[in-house]
Order: structure tokens, then sequence, then C-alpha cells
């Protein structure tokens, strides 16, 4: 159980376009999602927190209107990255919490997004 | 700031060896603890976690050691295998002060290595 999907699991795209990114948990409704963010040898930097509708909070320094978040059901998460450009280039990481028997935080796989 | 710790970037023992990963923490207010593990190119996977009303979990080869004075963790794995080879994150949240939807704040992570 508790198992989440991403996808895609990477995508290449030309710098200036669009880029969704899709959470989903596939056992388990999931009110809250997260996503986050992890340069080569660095820790996950909590991008912003996605609620089930309603606005995602965004950590300090995250550009909302550059990462658009969508929580549209319980089970589905969706980041777009816009305007994409090189230093965008990252790996991103969602997970989504499951408060039954202790709130814990399940990630998904990752998608590695290359802007060119 | 960092508020997470894991100061050594790595680690290696030889199988069947304990593994002693450390991790400390300055926010008082954190009172739950995790362990993830990744693979490179892949999500980070819930291994353990603790309270901070306990001061040891266990579960199977891996226990978790809590010292809330120190502002100290550690996860043993006893015995090593090769397959533990990973990095391990630590992660904490303050989930009594801000509920069971509070943010995870993780450390650098320490990357293990199992020698046959």
């Amino acid at each position: 159980g508790a198992v989440v999907s991403q996808h895609p699991s990477r995508v290449i795209c030309k710098s200036g376009t669009s880029v969704k990114i899709e959470c989903r948990s596939l056992d388990f409704q999931a009110t809250t999602m997260f996503w986050y963010r992890q340069f080569p040898k660095q820790s996950l930097m909590l991008m912003a927190t996605s609620n089930e509708g309603s606005k995602a909070t965004y950590e300090q320094g995250v550009e909302k209107d550059k990462f658009l978040i969508n929580h549209a059901s319980l089970t589905l998460s969706t980041l777009t990255v816009t305007s994409a450009h090189p230093e965008d280039s990252s790996f991103y990481i969602c997970s989504a919490l499951l408060t039954s028997g202790g709130a814990k935080q399940f990630f998904g796989p990752g998608t590695r997004l290359t802007v060119l | 700031d960092q508020q997470v710790k894991q100061n050594s970037p790595s680690l290696s023992v030889q199988e069947g060896r304990i593994s002693i990963l450390n991790c400390d923490y300055t926010n008082s207010m954190f009172d739950y603890f995790l362990w993830y593990k990744k693979y490179p190119a892949e999500g980070p996977t819930f291994l353990i976690s603790i309270s901070s009303i306990k001061d040891k979990n266990e579960d199977g080869r891996f226990t978790v050691f809590l010292n809330k004075s120190a502002k100290h963790l550690s996860l043993h794995i006893v015995p090593s295998q090769p397959g533990d080879s990973a990095v391990y994150f630590c992660a904490a949240s303050a989930r009594m002060n801000t509920g069971a939807n509070s943010k995870l704040t993780f450390g650098k992570g320490i990357t293990l290595s199992v020698r046959p």
C-alpha cells in the first residue's frame, strides 16, 4: 500500500515551453501533497504544499506564477513549470501525506526535467 | 540555516556489521523524526520513524534512537547488507504544534556503502 506515482519520469523540453508533472496517490486519498526539488548531492528542498480544493502554499523564494500547482482531486496533484529555463533543470519529487496510522509522507519516483 | 544536519556525507561498512547513521537537529519544535532511503533517480522510501515521546523504535534490522536533550538521533542497521547501499535522509517535522500536515525538513543525506 501507500504507492505514489509520477508522470513523466523524465522530460526534455526547449527553453520557454511549459511542462506539466503529475503526482498520483494510487491506493489512498491524500488531501495534502508536497512538491520537492533536488539538486545533485543536495537535500530535498520543499517547494510547496498542495492542498486539495484550495490554493497551494509556497515556500519562501519559490515563484508561484512559475511553478503552478493544481490539486483538483484527492489522488492527483500537478506541477506545471511555466516558461522553463535551463536553470529549472532538476529532479522534481512529489509526496502524498497518509494520515492514517500516523502522518507519513510517501514519495513518488521523481521526474528528471532537462531544459535545453 | 540547516535545521537538520547530517554531518558525515558518507559511510562505508563491511557486510554483516552494524551501520550507524547520525543526525542532529536544531529546532526544538521538532517532535517527529523519520528516516528515508533513496536510490539514484528514485524517490525516497520511508524506512522508520520515531515520535519525541519515545527514545527508541525498532523494526527488523532497523532501529532509530532519539536523544532529545542532545537533539540527536541515529539509525542503526544490523546486520548491514549490500542492498542497504543507498543515500539515507533524516527528516523532522513539528507535528504537535502545526498539525499532521506539517512539512518535513530534510538533512542533506548520507551515502552508505556496504562492502560484500
